[in-house]
């Protein structure tokens, strides 16, 4: 049964820092990943797609790495502004078509 | 393109009723999932439908079930509701073209009391 952790729940760290994300999910056939942003009480905004057979993507600030063998993935944000705090959630995708979702990390950005 | 739309935004639900829910894809996108989010459960799959047919189901009970129309639009239906039903309630649509993205909808808030 697959199953998908984030470390950590929760980070708060000052602006203009780098940081990372960590995803890690328990078998390795995925179709896909996907990094996912929520604000609260809102839905959740796509960031980034990795395909099973992809290492990384970038989009802006965002880099997410995926090592299938490992079972892991990473968000890297550079440079982190306030308007980066929310909660972002990992998915893997199956390929019976449902997302597995891990429980995401509360990240606060103190200005 | 317009995104996934849901309607309506918020719902209070009294137990014991029922409740439909509706959520209308980005358009020609035909695949249409449904998931659940609580705070203690986190997100969990409900359904997904594909050219009207059902393709997987989660692990809920019977009081839940969904539907497809032929111009892709999706119906969730919730019977005899419980307190634990209340949650915020996302839908998502993708093309079956090569990626399986899930673009998300705003979600259907809805209160059980």
């Amino acid at each position: 049964k697959q199953e998908v952790t984030q470390i950590p729940a929760a980070l708060s760290v000052p602006e203009g820092e780098n940081l990372v994300l960590n995803c890690s999910f328990t078998d390795s056939a995925i179709y896909n990943l996907q990094w996912f942003r929520q604000d609260p009480g809102k839905g959740l905004t796509s960031l980034l797609l990795i395909q099973s057979s992809q290492r990384e993507q970038t989009s802006g600030r965002l880099n997410a790495s995926l090592d299938k063998s490992s079972g892991r993935s990473t968000l890297y944000i550079a440079a982190s502004q306030p308007g980066d705090s929310a909660t972002y959630l990992c998915a893997v995708f199956l390929s019976n078509y449902q997302l597995i979702w891990g429980a995401g990390t509360k990240l606060i950005i103190k200005p | 393109k317009a995104g996934v739309t849901q309607t309506p935004r918020y719902l209070i639900k009294t137990r014991g009723q029922q409740v439909t829910l509706s959520c209308s894809p980005i358009s020609g996108h035909r695949s249409v999932s449904w998931y659940q989010q609580t705070p203690g459960q986190g997100l969990q799959f409900l359904f997904e439908y594909f050219s009207e047919t059902q393709r997987n189901k989660g692990n809920f009970p019977g009081r839940f079930s969904g539907r497809q129309f032929s111009n892709s639009r999706s119906e969730m239906n919730v019977s005899t509701l419980e307190l634990g039903d209340s949650a915020l309630y996302l839908c998502a649509s993708s093309s079956e073209e090569g990626r399986y993205e899930q673009y998300f909808g705003p979600g259907t808030r809805l209160t059980v009391t």
